[in-house]
């Protein structure tokens, strides 16, 4: 159980595109969902937090209005990079909260997003 | 503010035990988990201690000491695909995991 998936797995788009990204819990509602972003050979950053029917929390530093994420359903998150730059590029991973498992606040990962700007 | 502690890297041999050790500060503590993430990969949850003392789980097991700020995971009977980073995750008082950069296991032979 706890399976969260991500689309795509990779993706390479030209500089000015906008790309989405979609992050599904399989077996289990999430009325939280996480995204994170990671860069070689450092820690994640959680980059927003996402609750379903309502608008996504948003850490500082990132920019909402470039980080568009849409939580409409219990079950499905999806984050937008809008107008992507080369600096946009980095590996980008959903995570869901299953308030249902036995962990109340455990985090599962979806396997991640490979973003790459041309 | 808050903080992670884990050695950067750890290398131990095939067949044998290591113990992964994390201290951390943080407002406040609502439990502390163990990700394992292999590189390119995203983490996968190993364990999570939210009282003190010592959980098992096969061959992985989670210690807690809430006084101390003090964590550690326990590796047993280790497999060259036991190699990957271990990530040591509290959860502050608003329920969001602290991440830091976790431990680069490497198991030789």
């Amino acid at each position: 159980g706890a399976v969260v998936s991500q689309h795509p797995s990779r993706v390479i788009c030209k500089s000015g595109t906008s790309v989405k990204i979609e992050c599904r819990s399989l077996d289990f509602q999430a009325t939280t969902m996480f995204w994170y972003r990671q860069f070689p050979k450092q820690s994640l950053m959680l980059m927003a937090t996402s609750n379903e029917g309502s608008k996504a929390t948003y850490e500082q530093g990132v920019e909402k209005d470039k980080f568009l994420i849409n939580h409409a359903s219990l079950t499905l998150s999806t984050l937008t990079v809008t107008s992507a730059h080369p600096e946009d590029s980095s590996f980008y991973i959903c995570s869901a909260r299953d308030l249902a498992g036995g962990h109340t606040d455990t985090q599962y990962f979806g396997p991640g997003t490979r973003l790459t700007v041309l | 503010g808050q903080n992670i502690d884990q050695p950067t890297e750890m290398t131990a041999t095939e067949g044998a035990i290591v113990q992964i050790n994390c201290t951390y500060q943080t407002s406040g503590f609502n439990g502390l988990f163990w990700y394992q993430q292999h590189a390119g990969e995203a983490p996968t949850f190993l364990s999570y201690n939210v009282l003190d003392g010592l959980e098992e789980k096969g061959r992985f097991s989670s210690f807690l000491s809430r006084s101390k700020g003090y964590s550690y995971l326990l590796l047993k009977e280790l497999q060259m695909k036991d190699s990957a980073s271990y990530l040591c995750a509290p959860l502050d008082s608003n329920y969001q995991l602290i991440w830091g950069a976790g431990t680069k296991l490497i198991i030789k032979p």
